[in-house]
């Protein structure tokens, strides 16, 4: 099994789009969990952490399931500004982030 | 600009040769990290330093990797006797490690081909 796994996509959803992304990882000693947005050719940017009781930030909200080692990203009112590539990335080792582990990526493409 | 920032921003090089990447951290932050990045692929860790010691290097790729943080500021990531199979994005982070939070902020990244 790979460490963080993704579905890459491409998800091509129009404006407005509730769009929700998967990710599961396989080492339980996991104890930090982000999704990091990446645009095509630029360095990853933070897009949030992710917490046990789940956690929101405008239109996105992030949810975790330590038992089934699964993350999921929900996009609500997709913008076109939304198009990117969307990473899902787990803490090697327990504690803060340190070593991190990226999965492939899964590929937005908003569309008007 | 206070971000994380890399140079040379692209490198082309013929086989064999041997290149060195800069990565210039945010003022202050106490942790640095090196990524590469292959096309279709997510970052993967390379090596990272608290300060000026380098807390973990068995993920270099290979003993002709190696990177330096001499006086805990900038970094160096140098490849010897490169190969093809070493063009790729070379992606260095930095971050500022607080109890209970850290948040690593990226380089825009050395894209370097082999010939």
């Amino acid at each position: 099994r790979k460490e963080v796994e993704q579905d890459p996509g491409p998800f091509n959803v129009p404006e407005g789009a509730t769009v929700a992304f998967n990710c599961t990882y396989s080492n339980s000693a996991s104890q930090s969990f982000f999704w990091y947005r990446q645009d095509c050719r630029k360095e990853p940017k933070l897009l949030m952490s992710v917490y046990s009781s789940g956690n929101e930030d405008g239109r996105f909200t992030a949810q975790l399931n330590r038992a089934s080692q699964y993350i999921s990203l929900l996009i609500r009112d997709s913008k076109l500004s939304d198009s990117a590539t969307y990473l899902c990335v787990v803490n090697r080792d327990g504690g803060s982030q340190g070593n991190l582990i990226f999965g492939k990526g899964t590929k937005l493409s908003v569309k008007p | 600009d206070t971000g994380v920032s890399q140079n040379p921003r692209h490198k082309i090089t013929k086989r064999g040769q041997n290149v060195t990447f800069r990565c210039d951290p945010i003022s202050e932050h106490n942790r640095l990290y090196w990524y590469r990045q292959t096309l279709g692929q997510g970052p993967e860790f390379l090596t990272y330093f608290q300060n000026e010691a380098q807390l973990e290097k068995s993920r270099l790729l290979s003993d002709r990797f190696s990177a330096e943080r001499p006086k805990g500021s900038f970094s160096t990531l140098e490849i010897q006797r490169t190969e093809q199979g070493d063009s790729a994005m070379y992606l260095c982070a930095s971050s500022l490690v607080l109890p209970g939070t850290e948040t690593q902020y990226f380089g825009p990244g050395t894209r370097l081909l082999v010939l």
